[in-house]
């Protein structure tokens, strides 16, 4: 199992940036996906599922409104689509699929 | 929300020792648990899954245990490598959910 994201960077406060994680080395459209995400010195927290049809899509709290997820199976791909960036959402935003590792990640920096 | 709540939160121990972590689901998520182990600026990586089931290329030192609402991560002897930050994940839900984490730290 191989996760690869990109797609991080700086951005202003109301700012909005991409996510995507390039999937590998398994039967990608048979798998749910998950964003999860760690603010600097903090532990981990979930913040959207996918199913591997996109039937069902669930969001935390905390971006719910604010984050789209998605994906793509013909090009082995989930994205996560962040408008209205606040600075409580700096984080290394990771791809994770359960009972299977995680790709190293991508930091998202919001600040003026 | 299935909250998951780990203890301790800061475990000090030494080589050698046998190192037990509880984590406790406000419900029953049947095994539907993961642990993983992160050491600082890495990614977190998968011991257990599915409560009891030792990820390929773990060593057989970390064990898994429990269902239902009570499980266990217990290292059989704390080898160096070992010092990190673990926490459970519950699966069970679709609103996946982590434990606060547990520090291992030397003793």
């Amino acid at each position: 199992v191989q996760l690869v994201e990109s797609g991080g960077g700086l951005v202003k406060p109301g700012g909005s940036l991409r996510l995507s994680c390039a999937a590998s080395g398994f039967t990608f459209n048979i798998y749910a996906m998950n964003w999860v995400r760690q603010a600097p010195g903090k532990g981990l927290e979930w913040v959207s599922f996918i199913s591997s049809s996109s039937d069902n899509i669930y969001y935390a709290d905390s971006v719910k409104g604010r984050f789209t997820i998605s994906r793509d199976n013909a090009k082995n791909s989930v994205y996560l689509q962040m408008n209205s960036l606040r600075a409580e959402d700096t984080a290394m935003y990771y791809c994770a699929r359960d009972e299977a590792g995680w790709g190293q990640g991508t930091l998202v920096t919001v600040s003026s | 929300d299935i909250q998951l709540t780990q203890s301790p939160s800061t475990l000090s121990a030494s080589v050698g020792d046998r190192v037990t972590i509880t984590c406790r689901a406000s419900q029953s998520i049947s095994s539907w648990l993961a642990w993983y182990q992160q050491k600082p600026g890495k990614a977190p990586k998968l011991l257990i899954y599915k409560a009891s089931s030792l990820e390929s290329g773990v060593p057989s030192r970390f064990s898994g245990s429990g269902s239902g609402t009570e499980f266990t991560l217990t290292i059989s002897s704390l080898q160096p490598d070992d010092f990190a930050t673990y926490y459970c994940q519950q699966y069970d839900s679709y609103f996946r959910t982590f434990g606060q984490g547990t520090k291992v730290e030397m003793k």
